[in-house]
């Protein structure tokens, strides 16, 4: 069974760096099969797809969050890792993890999602 | 502003169907047959629930089918029961090579 479970600080200060971890286990992060996400749901609001890894090394990113942001992956570990620097209030989510699924390289929809975290930026 | 448009809220009784819309463009929704749906309960993770436009995943309920029509794509409840009361969010993929989602769609079973 896919499980995917997120960690890091719950509180960030305004213009520091936002770090998350995604702990996976039933399925493998250098696995070629899947797009290893990350999304966000601002306070009492719908969903922003962030960015994904795939092969352990190639990544995309959403444009509006390329500027600051960095995914990686430890397949030693079996986990993939957000960055995102210089966070402001408006960075102030619940982050997700998520397995997406895709096809001739189009990214079609996330399958599996973790609890999610949520991460708070204010001094 | 969200990139697809759903409908804020919608209700029903229990038993009856409800339909949620989800609108995009020729640049997503109207293009792509990558149409996902998700049921989100409070503090709960967002659960698959439609793929492709109209697959459904192991072990959803038949209760659920969408489809999908130019740029609106659709979510059919029938039979509704009172735990399909949720938040409701659509996405898509676009021609520019990323995922967006709807602003979601509060489900209420009266």
């Amino acid at each position: 069974q896919v499980q995917l479970q997120e960690s890091g600080p719950g509180l960030v200060k305004p213009s520091q760096t936002l770090s998350l971890t995604c702990t996976v286990s039933g399925a493998s992060v250098s696995s070629g099969d899947y797009y290893w996400s990350w999304i966000r749901q601002h306070p009492g609001k719908g969903l922003e797809w962030i960015g994904f890894i795939h092969n352990s090394e190639y990544t995309y990113y959403n444009p509006s969050l390329k500027s600051r942001l960095i995914i990686s992956a430890d397949t030693s570990r079996n986990l993939f890792s957000l960055k995102l620097t210089s966070v402001t209030a408006a960075d102030t989510a619940v982050y997700y993890c998520a397995r997406g699924r895709y096809d001739l390289g189009d990214l079609h929809y996330f399958d599996y999602w973790g609890q999610g975290i949520r991460v708070t930026v204010s001094s | 502003q969200s990139a697809l448009t759903q409908p804020a809220s919608v209700s029903g009784s229990p038993g009856q169907s409800i339909t949620i819309s989800c609108t995009g463009t020729s640049s997503d929704v109207g293009t792509y047959n990558y149409v996902s749906w998700y049921q989100q309960h409070p503090g709960k993770a967002p659960k698959l629930m439609i793929y492709e436009v109209s697959n459904r995943p192991s072990g959803v309920s038949s209760r659920f089918s969408g489809s999908k029509s130019g740029n609106t794509a659709s979510l059919t409840i029938s039979g509704l029961q009172a735990e399909d009361e949720a938040d409701y969010y659509c996405s898509s993929y676009t021609s520019s090579s990323i995922v967006v989602f709807g602003g979601g769609t509060k489900l209420t079973v009266l």
